[in-house]
């Protein structure tokens, strides 16, 4: 399979502890994002990178959550101290850079915070 | 400010009938609109994309029309299948990607009546 994915699938923690996700993109794209979304409401854009670069950050990611994608390939998400309102669904997608751009998104990791 | 509006939560239809899926956006920078379709408890799947220099599109069931001088984009199911029970997400984004990557509505639930 040489699609988006994700690991965990389900992430269940207690308030206060720190989480980190994994996203293997698909091989050859360059652009790698993270996006977050809660009930109701459409994808979130949270950041991007264009290879190992993280080129833009949403005002929604504060300065609990970092990102980094080492050597252009994986990327990891953390979330430090985890909070109730953090509990979401958090999805990576990637893309090749230009225009009519297409994401490509993994299933995503269920995170609840208890 | 969402920038990319699905006014109607839920949609229900008839087997074999038309879904009509409608979306607004508000940023005349956008040029370049996406579906994606998005089953429980997984990622968003790309469906369909349209231009700005068009205003059709067509794959199989699947036509999205945009109309830029309303700011306006629907996409058209027919005949509709059980399987097409889903929420529908429609994206936008600005020439060349990149930054904010896709702006998404909240999503339209598509329940197929058999």
């Amino acid at each position: 399979d040489t699609g988006v994915s994700q690991d965990p699938r389900h992430k269940i923690t207690k308030r206060g502890q720190n989480v980190t996700f994994r996203c293997d993109p698909i091989s050859e794209h360059n652009r790698l994002y993270w996006y977050r979304q809660t009930l109701g409401q459409g994808p979130e854009f949270l950041t991007y990178f264009q290879n190992e670069a993280q080129l833009e950050k949403s005002r929604l990611l504060s300065d609990r959550f970092s990102a980094e994608r080492p050597k252009g390939s994986f990327s990891t998400l953390e979330i430090q101290r985890t909070e109730q309102g953090d509990s979401a669904m958090y999805l990576c997608a990637s893309s090749t850079a230009g225009t009519n751009e297409k994401l490509f998104f993994g299933s995503g990791t269920q995170l609840s915070v208890l | 400010d969402q920038q990319v509006k699905q006014n109607s939560p839920s949609l229900s239809v008839q087997e074999g009938r038309i879904s009509i899926l409608n979306c607004d956006y508000t940023n005349s920078m956008f040029d370049y609109f996406l579906w994606y379709k998005k089953y429980p408890a997984e990622g968003p799947t790309f469906l369909i994309s349209i231009s700005s220099i068009k205003d059709k599109n067509e794959d199989g069931r699947f036509t999205v029309f945009l109309n830029k001088s309303a700011k306006h984009l629907s996409l058209h199911i027919v005949p509709s299948q059980p399987g097409d029970s889903a929420v529908y997400f429609c994206a936008a984004s600005l020439w060349g990607g990149g930054a904010d990557g896709l702006t998404f509505g909240k999503g339209t639930h598509l329940i197929i009546q058999p």
